[in-house]
Protein backbone atom coordinates (compact mmCIF):
# COMPACT_ATOMS: atom_id res chain seq x y z
CA UNK A 1 0.00 0.00 0.00
CA UNK A 2 1.17 3.09 -1.44
CA UNK A 3 1.75 5.56 1.78
CA UNK A 4 2.68 8.61 -0.36
CA UNK A 5 0.56 9.25 -4.05
CA UNK A 6 1.44 11.42 -6.68
CA UNK A 7 -1.76 11.20 -8.51
CA UNK A 8 -1.12 12.95 -11.91
CA UNK A 9 1.85 11.34 -13.19
CA UNK A 10 2.45 14.56 -15.85
CA UNK A 11 1.46 18.09 -16.17
CA UNK A 12 1.96 20.44 -18.83
CA UNK A 13 1.31 24.34 -18.24
CA UNK A 14 2.25 27.62 -20.22
CA UNK A 15 5.01 29.75 -19.63
CA UNK A 16 4.28 32.26 -17.10
CA UNK A 17 0.87 30.20 -15.88
CA UNK A 18 0.65 28.19 -12.25
CA UNK A 19 1.69 24.93 -11.95
CA UNK A 20 0.00 23.18 -9.45
CA UNK A 21 1.73 19.03 -8.21
CA UNK A 22 -0.57 17.49 -5.54
CA UNK A 23 0.53 14.76 -3.28
CA UNK A 24 -1.55 12.52 -0.77
CA UNK A 25 -0.63 10.68 1.86
CA UNK A 26 -2.42 8.28 4.27
CA UNK A 27 0.01 7.89 7.57
CA UNK A 28 -0.98 9.90 10.09
CA UNK A 29 2.61 10.09 11.95
CA UNK A 30 3.93 11.73 8.74
CA UNK A 31 4.75 15.07 10.37
CA UNK A 32 7.82 16.41 7.98
CA UNK A 33 7.15 16.77 3.82
CA UNK A 34 9.28 17.86 1.73
CA UNK A 35 9.07 18.25 -2.36
CA UNK A 36 12.14 17.40 -4.32
CA UNK A 37 13.26 18.26 -8.56
CA UNK A 38 14.72 16.05 -10.51
CA UNK A 39 16.55 15.95 -13.63
CA UNK A 40 17.53 13.17 -16.03
CA UNK A 41 20.91 11.84 -14.67
CA UNK A 42 20.92 13.59 -11.64
CA UNK A 43 20.16 13.29 -7.75
CA UNK A 44 17.08 15.20 -6.81
CA UNK A 45 17.46 18.35 -5.59
CA UNK A 46 15.62 19.94 -2.30
CA UNK A 47 13.21 22.74 -3.30
CA UNK A 48 10.79 23.34 -0.24
CA UNK A 49 9.67 21.51 3.02
CA UNK A 50 6.74 22.45 5.37
CA UNK A 51 6.39 20.83 8.96
CA UNK A 52 2.95 19.69 10.22
CA UNK A 53 2.58 22.71 12.63
CA UNK A 54 2.00 25.15 9.09
CA UNK A 55 -0.10 24.99 6.36
CA UNK A 56 1.82 27.29 4.39
CA UNK A 57 5.19 27.62 3.42
CA UNK A 58 6.78 30.35 0.59
CA UNK A 59 10.37 30.39 -0.78
CA UNK A 60 10.60 32.78 -4.12
CA UNK A 61 7.88 31.21 -6.85
CA UNK A 62 7.52 28.24 -4.86
CA UNK A 63 4.77 27.31 -2.31
CA UNK A 64 3.57 24.70 -0.01
CA UNK A 65 0.18 24.47 1.38
CA UNK A 66 -0.50 21.12 3.86
CA UNK A 67 -4.37 20.16 4.87
CA UNK A 68 -3.53 18.07 7.33
CA UNK A 69 -7.39 16.66 8.01
CA UNK A 70 -7.33 16.27 4.37
CA UNK A 71 -3.81 14.16 4.05
CA UNK A 72 -3.18 16.26 0.77
CA UNK A 73 -0.47 18.67 -0.04
CA UNK A 74 0.45 20.64 -2.95
CA UNK A 75 3.48 22.89 -4.38
CA UNK A 76 2.70 26.13 -6.66
CA UNK A 77 4.72 27.58 -8.84
CA UNK A 78 4.41 31.30 -9.68
CA UNK A 79 5.09 32.23 -12.59
CA UNK A 80 6.48 28.94 -14.02
CA UNK A 81 9.44 28.65 -16.35
CA UNK A 82 10.63 26.43 -18.87
CA UNK A 83 13.65 25.85 -16.72
CA UNK A 84 11.19 23.67 -14.23
CA UNK A 85 10.19 21.15 -16.38
CA UNK A 86 11.70 18.44 -14.57
CA UNK A 87 9.83 15.80 -12.60
CA UNK A 88 8.71 16.26 -8.95
CA UNK A 89 8.42 14.36 -6.09
CA UNK A 90 6.54 15.10 -3.29
CA UNK A 91 8.31 13.13 0.20
CA UNK A 92 6.98 12.43 3.66
CA UNK A 93 8.59 11.62 7.14
CA UNK A 94 8.12 11.10 10.75
CA UNK A 95 9.67 12.68 13.93
CA UNK A 96 10.94 15.32 11.47
CA UNK A 97 13.50 12.86 9.67
CA UNK A 98 14.11 14.08 5.97
CA UNK A 99 16.37 10.82 5.80
CA UNK A 100 13.95 8.12 6.27
CA UNK A 101 11.39 9.72 4.10
CA UNK A 102 8.65 7.84 1.98
CA UNK A 103 8.37 8.93 -1.79
CA UNK A 104 5.71 9.36 -4.14
CA UNK A 105 6.18 8.19 -7.57
CA UNK A 106 6.51 12.02 -9.38
CA UNK A 107 5.09 14.06 -11.45
CA UNK A 108 6.88 14.83 -14.79
CA UNK A 109 6.07 18.84 -15.39
CA UNK A 110 6.65 20.35 -18.60
CA UNK A 111 6.43 24.12 -19.07
CA UNK A 112 5.99 25.23 -22.85
CA UNK A 113 7.41 28.69 -23.54
CA UNK B 1 31.95 22.97 -1.14
CA UNK B 2 31.92 19.81 -2.46
CA UNK B 3 27.87 18.12 -2.37
CA UNK B 4 27.29 14.49 -1.37
CA UNK B 5 29.66 12.51 -4.16
CA UNK B 6 29.14 8.99 -4.70
CA UNK B 7 30.71 6.25 -6.85
CA UNK B 8 31.13 4.53 -9.06
CA UNK B 9 28.58 6.21 -11.47
CA UNK B 10 28.12 3.55 -13.96
CA UNK B 11 28.17 -0.45 -12.81
CA UNK B 12 27.56 -3.59 -14.40
CA UNK B 13 27.16 -6.91 -12.26
CA UNK B 14 26.35 -10.70 -13.23
CA UNK B 15 23.45 -12.45 -11.27
CA UNK B 16 24.95 -13.83 -7.55
CA UNK B 17 28.20 -11.41 -7.74
CA UNK B 18 28.49 -8.67 -4.80
CA UNK B 19 28.88 -4.93 -5.35
CA UNK B 20 29.88 -2.04 -2.79
CA UNK B 21 28.70 1.56 -3.38
CA UNK B 22 30.42 4.28 -1.89
CA UNK B 23 29.20 7.85 -0.54
CA UNK B 24 30.65 10.91 0.95
CA UNK B 25 28.22 13.43 2.50
CA UNK B 26 28.46 17.04 2.64
CA UNK B 27 31.13 18.59 4.78
CA UNK B 28 30.29 18.13 8.60
CA UNK B 29 26.75 16.22 7.62
CA UNK B 30 26.87 13.31 9.93
CA UNK B 31 23.35 11.62 8.72
CA UNK B 32 23.11 9.30 5.51
CA UNK B 33 20.80 7.54 3.99
CA UNK B 34 20.84 4.81 0.93
CA UNK B 35 17.55 4.92 -1.51
CA UNK B 36 17.36 2.69 -4.40
CA UNK B 37 15.07 4.00 -7.31
CA UNK B 38 13.62 1.75 -9.92
CA UNK B 39 12.33 2.88 -13.13
CA UNK B 40 9.39 4.77 -13.48
CA UNK B 41 9.33 5.46 -9.12
CA UNK B 42 10.12 7.57 -6.74
CA UNK B 43 13.19 6.63 -4.24
CA UNK B 44 12.72 3.79 -1.75
CA UNK B 45 14.64 4.07 1.62
CA UNK B 46 17.05 1.46 2.55
CA UNK B 47 19.07 2.55 5.55
CA UNK B 48 19.79 5.45 7.49
CA UNK B 49 22.77 5.73 9.60
CA UNK B 50 23.78 8.36 11.95
CA UNK B 51 26.95 8.59 14.10
CA UNK B 52 27.91 5.12 12.74
CA UNK B 53 24.73 3.26 13.65
CA UNK B 54 21.69 2.41 12.05
CA UNK B 55 18.88 4.53 12.35
CA UNK B 56 16.50 3.39 10.06
CA UNK B 57 15.99 0.26 7.51
CA UNK B 58 13.88 -0.11 4.69
CA UNK B 59 11.83 -3.15 3.60
CA UNK B 60 14.93 -4.57 1.86
CA UNK B 61 16.18 -7.96 2.27
CA UNK B 62 19.26 -9.23 4.54
CA UNK B 63 21.20 -9.56 1.18
CA UNK B 64 21.91 -5.36 2.09
CA UNK B 65 23.44 -4.00 4.12
CA UNK B 66 25.60 -0.74 5.04
CA UNK B 67 27.87 0.65 7.59
CA UNK B 68 29.06 4.49 8.24
CA UNK B 69 32.71 5.28 8.92
CA UNK B 70 34.57 7.37 11.17
CA UNK B 71 34.47 10.66 8.40
CA UNK B 72 30.88 9.87 7.96
CA UNK B 73 31.59 8.41 4.66
CA UNK B 74 29.32 5.33 4.12
CA UNK B 75 29.02 2.44 2.10
CA UNK B 76 25.99 0.33 0.34
CA UNK B 77 26.91 -3.68 0.06
CA UNK B 78 24.59 -5.88 -1.90
CA UNK B 79 25.32 -9.63 -2.17
CA UNK B 80 23.74 -12.14 -4.73
CA UNK B 81 22.76 -9.73 -6.65
CA UNK B 82 18.85 -10.26 -9.00
CA UNK B 83 17.76 -9.05 -11.94
CA UNK B 84 15.75 -6.70 -10.09
CA UNK B 85 18.24 -5.04 -8.20
CA UNK B 86 19.43 -2.97 -11.50
CA UNK B 87 18.07 0.54 -10.01
CA UNK B 88 19.69 3.75 -9.32
CA UNK B 89 20.97 3.58 -5.91
CA UNK B 90 20.93 6.86 -4.17
CA UNK B 91 22.62 8.45 -1.30
CA UNK B 92 21.51 11.35 0.68
CA UNK B 93 22.93 13.30 3.71
CA UNK B 94 21.71 16.20 6.22
CA UNK B 95 23.17 17.34 9.29
CA UNK B 96 21.37 15.35 11.95
CA UNK B 97 18.71 12.48 11.62
CA UNK B 98 16.01 14.67 13.08
CA UNK B 99 14.81 18.23 13.27
CA UNK B 100 13.46 19.31 10.30
CA UNK B 101 16.95 19.14 8.16
CA UNK B 102 16.98 18.75 4.68
CA UNK B 103 18.19 16.14 2.99
CA UNK B 104 20.83 16.16 -0.08
CA UNK B 105 21.37 13.74 -2.68
CA UNK B 106 24.20 12.47 -4.44
CA UNK B 107 24.07 12.11 -8.37
CA UNK B 108 23.00 8.36 -7.30
CA UNK B 109 24.99 4.99 -8.84
CA UNK B 110 23.43 3.14 -11.97
CA UNK B 111 23.95 -0.53 -11.01
CA UNK B 112 22.60 -2.77 -13.86
CA UNK B 113 22.59 -6.65 -13.49
CA UNK B 114 22.38 -9.24 -16.13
Amino acid sequence: DQQVKQNSPSLSVQEGRISILNCDYTNSMFDYFLWYKKYPAEGPTFLISISSIKDKNEDGRFTVFLNKSAKHLSLHIVPSQPGDSAVYFCAASANTNAGKSTFGDGTTLTVKP
Amino acid sequence: DAGVTQSPTHLIKTRGQHVTLRCSPISGHKSVSWYQQVLGQGPQFIFQYYEKEERGRGNFPDRFSARQFPNYSSELNVNALLLGDSALYLCASSLAWTGLYEQYFGPGTRLTVT
